[in-house]
């Protein structure tokens, strides 16, 4: 039973640089949901794809950011230019869809902005 | 806006006994789903229990339990006869029904079980 797999684990950078980080659902999953989660803090919303279309998408996900889904299976989340503020675990789950099921998450990626 | 409140931020107990963690939820829909997630040190979210605002049945698994009542908008989770794997932190959350369902998460209690 193959669970979410998020890639890399870890990420540092510089202020300034982009980043690229890549969410595996459970396979017959084609829910997928991003979440940022501070230290401290429960996780936040940032995104929503059904297959490959991204339907809804928080305030807190500013211009920087940006998420696909492209042929509705994996997912990437890129953040441009990235500020010491935008350190955090970033957080995937997914779910089935035709009612309101579980979010399986997975590891998160942890980003550190120095 | 949907909102949920874990007013505990830690609690400590020593090992075998029972602790209640509480949270307490706002919302405007009728309909709307609860959540409840454990978060150990390794930081992957483990789900525990979903339940819908239409069934307001207390719910047992094993050790864990859940007391829904509406009337005071709060979704309790106690452990009876704590052990040291219990050891967490854990979240309460709520979904909007329809819509993305999105979980709104509470800012979590950390339980710690000494043995």
């Amino acid at each position: 039973d193959t669970g979410v797999s998020q890639d890399p684990r870890h990420k540092i950078t510089k202020r300034g640089q982009n980043v690229t980080f890549r969410c595996d659902p459970i396979s017959e999953h084609n829910r997928l949901y991003w979440y940022r989660q501070t230290l401290g803090q429960g996780p936040e919303f940032l995104t929503y794809f059904q297959n490959e279309a991204q339907l809804e998408k928080s305030r807190l996900l500013s211009d920087r950011f940006s998420a696909e889904r492209p042929k509705g299976s994996f997912s990437t989340l890129e953040i441009q230019r990235t500020e010491q503020g935008d350190s955090a675990m970033y957080l995937c789950a997914s779910s089935v869809t035709g009612g309101v099921y579980e979010q399986y998450f997975g590891p998160g990626t942890r980003l550190t902005v120095t | 806006a949907q909102k949920v409140t874990q007013a505990q931020t830690e609690i400590s107990v020593v090992e075998k006994e029972d602790v209640t963690l509480d949270c307490v939820y706002e919302t405007r829909d009728t309909t709307y789903y609860l959540f409840w997630y454990k978060q150990p040190p390794s930081g992957e979210l483990v789900f525990l229990i979903r339940r819908n605002s239409f069934d307001e049945q207390n719910e047992i698994s094993g050790r864990y339990s859940w007391n829904f009542q509406k009337s005071t908008s709060s979704f309790n989770f106690t452990i009876t006869a704590s052990q040291v794997v219990d050891s967490a932190v854990y979240f309460c959350a709520l979904s909007d029904v329809p819509g993305a369902q999105k979980l709104v998460f509470g800012q979590g209690t950390r339980l710690t079980i000494n043995p």
